[in-house]
């Protein structure tokens, strides 16, 4: 149980196009789910904080009409790099909390994001 | 804010055991989280302590002080496959986790 999925698993893109990633739980309802992003032999940053039904909450320095995030159903969260640039390139990982009062987060498995 | 404190790296031989320590200074804790990740994969839950005291689950233990602010992972018996980043986070009081560098451990036969 517990299973996060995204989609894509990666991506390529042109500079000043925009690019969907989804993340789904898919065997649980996720009223949280949260946005990172990982830069190669770094850690994971925290970019957002996504609640069903209401807006993200953005983390300092994230830029929130860069990184749209959507999370119109409790089994879907979208993140929306919107005019990628080269410096967006990255390792996106999304997560999701399994229920109120429960700390854990379930990772998706990342998406691999190069914008040429 | 989160100050999450672990060594960068660590090699040990095959069989061996390794021990990671990780130190935190948070203006919020719920709990204490240790996940592993493999390169250029997601990370994988290993662990969470709430409570002072040793967890134990198979060949990964882990050990929280809340008075000291510190943690460590054991990893016991080490196999090949051990070789991977092990990521120390901690839950604040709005769900958020804060994660550490994380620790690259090598394991060598």
């Amino acid at each position: 149980g517990a299973v996060v999925s995204q989609h894509p698993s990666w991506v390529i893109c042109k500079s000043g196009t925009s690019v969907k990633i989804e993340c789904r739980s898919l065997d649980f309802q996720a009223t949280t789910m949260f946005w990172y992003r990982q830069f190669p032999k770094q850690s994971l940053m925290l970019m957002a904080t996504s609640n069903e039904g209401s807006k993200a909450t953005y983390e300092q320095g994230v830029e929130k009409d860069k990184f749209l995030i959507n999370h119109a159903s409790l089994t879907l969260s979208t993140l929306t790099v919107t005019s990628a640039h080269p410096e967006d390139s990255s390792f996106y990982i999304c997560s999701a909390r399994l229920a109120e009062g429960v700390y854990e987060q379930y990772f998706g498995p990342g998406t691999r994001l190069t914008v040429t | 804010g989160q100050n999450i404190d672990q060594p960068t790296e660590m090699t040990a031989t095959e069989g061996a055991i390794v021990q990671i320590n990780c130190t935190y200074q948070t203006s919020g804790f719920n709990g204490l989280f240790w996940y592993q990740q493999h390169a250029g994969e997601a990370p994988t839950f290993l662990s969470y302590n709430v409570l002072d005291g040793l967890e134990e689950k198979g060949r990964f233990s882990s050990f929280l002080s809340r008075s000291k602010g510190y943690s460590y992972l054991l990893l016991k018996e080490l196999q090949m496959k051990d070789s991977a980043s092990y990521l120390c986070a901690v839950s604040d009081g709005d769900y958020k986790l804060s994660f550490g560098a994380g620790t690259t451990v090598t394991v060598r036969a």
